[in-house]
């Protein structure tokens, strides 16, 4: 079946700094892309996803691009906040989600 | 809109107890989710339901685990017996459909279960 491969945590990064979370993915066809977030003590939420290739996600000032022929979709955003602090999910249409990758913002 | 509730939220157990965990997906979802959250094994996809059929129950741990969907507003995951390593988050989430659709999934708030 598909799978994902996302790059390991934990990530720690200053306020206003550049966040980028490697995922990349195996499947047989083109799956449609999912990053989800998962904040402390809460289930996971859709954050962005992207149905077909060279298509962009973007929520909340995170973007990822579904990049056919790097079989990638590494999530993005250019100035991370505090609030940011999750853990964010790689997935594909599978039901099945990546290992998950925990985000710490300082101030 | 109400999204997916399940309960208890928390429970605390005894090792050997009967441990029903319940969820009721949102109203028109064809398919049902059971997923458990640990930090050694990240997040499992136990078993899924399609209109209230198991459809691919390979994750589900051993037979001391089962699940039941008996409508379309109510699932039941249930362990017996419950023992320690079973302490876990367990997540309910449902979905319109299910692949190659691409359609989101949404989660409950998850259940934490602490058997000691």
């Amino acid at each position: 079946g598909d799978s994902v491969t996302q790059m390991e945590g934990p990530v720690t990064l200053s306020e206003e700094a550049f966040l980028t979370i490697n995922c990349t993915y195996t499947a047989t066809g083109y799956p449609s892309l999912f990053w989800y977030v998962q904040y402390p003590g809460e289930g996971l939420q859709l954050l962005l996803k992207a149905t077909k290739a060279d298509d962009k996600g973007s929520n909340k000032g995170f973007e990822a691009t579904y990049r056919k022929e790097t079989t990638s979709f590494h999530l993005e955003k250019g100035s991370v906040q505090v609030s940011d602090s999750a853990v964010y999910f790689c997935a594909t249409n599978d039901m099945r989600f990546g290992a998950g990758t925990r985000l710490t913002v300082k101030p | 809109d109400a999204g997916v509730i399940q309960s208890p939220r928390h429970e605390v157990t005894e090792m050997g107890q009967e441990v029903t965990l319940r969820c009721k997906p949102i109203s028109g979802h064809d398919y049902l989710f059971w997923y458990r959250q640990t930090m050694m094994r990240g997040l499992e996809l136990l078993i899924y339901f399609n209109n209230n059929v198991p459809i691919d129950d390979s994750g589900m741990p051993e037979d001391r685990f089962s699940a039941k969907m008996p409508n379309a507003s109510f699932s039941t995951l249930k362990i017996q017996p419950s023992e320690p390593r079973d302490s876990a988050v367990y997540f309910c989430a449902s979905s319109l459909a299910g692949r190659p659709s691409g359609n989101t999934i949404y989660f409950g708030e998850g259940s934490w279960l602490t058997v000691v």
